[in-house]
């Protein structure tokens, strides 16, 4: 398996412009977590999701953020509109629902809002 | 709620000295899983080692080992014969059922290690 796949790696918006994060968890997977990573903060769990259902998007900071997970290959996270303070590494994560395997990482994706 | 604590930002350790970074948590779930990733500058997240609540024994991987005390509830990683390479970020996690039912992976801050020559 390739391994949890992210794209772009790397996105420079405009503030205001709409961007959107994509994530192809490991194949068999049946969780998938979007984080977002910032000096400030570190490591934010934004939203999560088992069999493609949302379990709890307490983390989504505000009404732009949004996340689907249409089948169990594919999610994505946009961000509409996008602002500066947007600007993070978001990473997704995938795993099987249980306490004792760890979750795989992509390589994130580097986003900046100008 | 799920929590993991860590209380140090910064580490510094010569060569081949061995060094402790420390983690704390709290849940209310006894059953819950324990575990340590490595970030280099170059950004990925790498898995190091899994500690289970039920788990009797401490756990090993090669250079690394999980102090594992239920009591305190502390899970500190143990790196012996620091190399330059290990020079990274280490974030203490916790997967744990939560309120939800379902398990959520919850990070620590996290400890930036500097290993000197």
């Amino acid at each position: 398996d390739a391994g949890v796949i992210q794209s772009p790696r790397h996105e420079v918006t405009e503030m205001g412009q709409e961007v959107t994060l994509r994530c192809k968890p490991i194949s068999g997977h049946n969780s998938l977590f979007w984080y977002r990573q910032t000096m400030m903060r570190g490591l934010e769990l934004l939203i999560y999701f088992n069999n493609n259902v949302p379990i709890d998007d307490s983390g989504m900071p505000e009404d732009r953020f949004s996340a689907k997970m249409p089948n169990a290959s594919f999610s994505t996270l946009k961000i509409q509109p996008s602002e500066p303070r947007d600007s993070a590494v978001y990473f997704c994560a995938s795993s099987f629902q249980t306490v004792n395997t760890e979750a795989f990482f992509g390589q994130g994706t580097r986003l900046t809002v100008v | 709620a799920q929590k993991i604590t860590q209380t140090q930002p910064g580490m510094f350790v010569q060569e081949k000295e061995a060094v402790t970074l420390d983690c704390t948590y709290d849940t209310s779930d006894p059953s819950y899983g324990l575990f340590w990733y490595k970030q280099p500058s170059s950004g990925e997240m790498i898995f190091l080692i899994y500690q289970g609540s039920y788990d009797q024994q401490n756990a090993t991987e090669g250079r690394y080992s999980l102090n594992f005390q239920k009591a305190r509830k502390s899970a500190n990683l143990v790196i012996s014969a620091s190399q330059l390479g290990d020079s990274a970020m280490y974030f203490c996690a916790m997967f744990s059922p939560g309120n939800s039912g379902y398990s959520t992976l919850t990070f620590g801050k996290g400890t930036m290690l500097l290993v000197s020559p």
